[in-house]
């Protein structure tokens, strides 16, 4: 089945405790991104990758990482999560081209940072 | 740079009736996408209809269609015979049309409207 999976699903951790949610596709997809989802603001995307080793800021990327070493895997990788980091993140990858190729969701991340 | 609006934070209909999400954007491009995604409290994100900026014709999918005003930059929901798994967080969202034809993948999401729907 073509998915793209995230783990973990939920994820409560302290301020200042490293963390990495895992993002991995199965489409052999190109592109990859990272979301956060807030009350009032809709989704933001937060890096997003063209291909391999080929990584790109969104609107909020600020305190956040991302590797994109090989095609299927796309790690967000929180060094020093704060408070404010806590939120609903979604992974999401398509195949840009020269047809349209919808985005496919992961089922998300839901992340408590106390 | 891209905007996305969404000016209705919550909305409410009658089972079997008929209710209009609305939706304006923001952009300096010609061509592009634009997406209304559903999000039920499972959160999933599931796409409920997609709209091509050249194509003049609405898009239209089973329940669900769109008016799709390009000179008002408007882009509405339409959703005729509500049924009660309509409930859920609806997103409008724009995407950029590559110059080879495609999506680049990067999504401007609007606030969300939250939809219930009252048996």
């Amino acid at each position: 089945e073509a998915q793209v999976t995230q783990n973990p699903r939920y994820l409560i951790t302290v301020t200042g405790k490293k963390l990495t949610v895992t993002c991995s596709q199965n489409m052999n997809h190109e592109y990859m991104s990272w979301y956060r989802q807030d009350p009032g603001l809709g989704l933001r995307q937060i890096y997003y990758s063209m291909n391999v080793e080929v990584t790109d800021k969104g609107d909020v990327p600020e305190g956040y990482k991302v590797s994109r070493k090989e095609k299927r895997n796309f790690p967000l990788i929180l060094e020093s999560p704060s408070p404010n980091q806590t939120s609903l993140y979604f992974c999401a990858s398509s195949s840009p081209g020269q047809a349209y190729s919808p985005l496919h969701f992961g089922n998300g991340t839901r992340l408590t940072v106390t | 740079a891209q905007t996305v609006t969404q000016s209705q934070p919550e909305m409410s209909v009658q089972e079997a009736e008929t209710v209009t999400l609305s939706c304006t954007y923001d952009t300096s491009e010609s061509d592009y996408y634009l997406f209304w995604y559903k999000q039920p409290p499972s959160r999933q994100m599931i796409l409920v209809i997609r709209q091509e900026a050249y194509k003049q014709q609405n898009a239209t999918e089973n329940r669900f269609s769109v008016n799709f005003q390009k000179a008002a930059k408007s882009f509405s929901l339409k959703i005729s015979d509500s049924q009660l798994g309509d409930a859920a967080m609806y997103f409008c969202a724009y995407s950029m049309l590559m110059n080879y034809g495609g999506s680049q993948g990067n999504l401007i999401f609007g606030k969300g409207t939250k939809l219930s729907v009252k048996p």
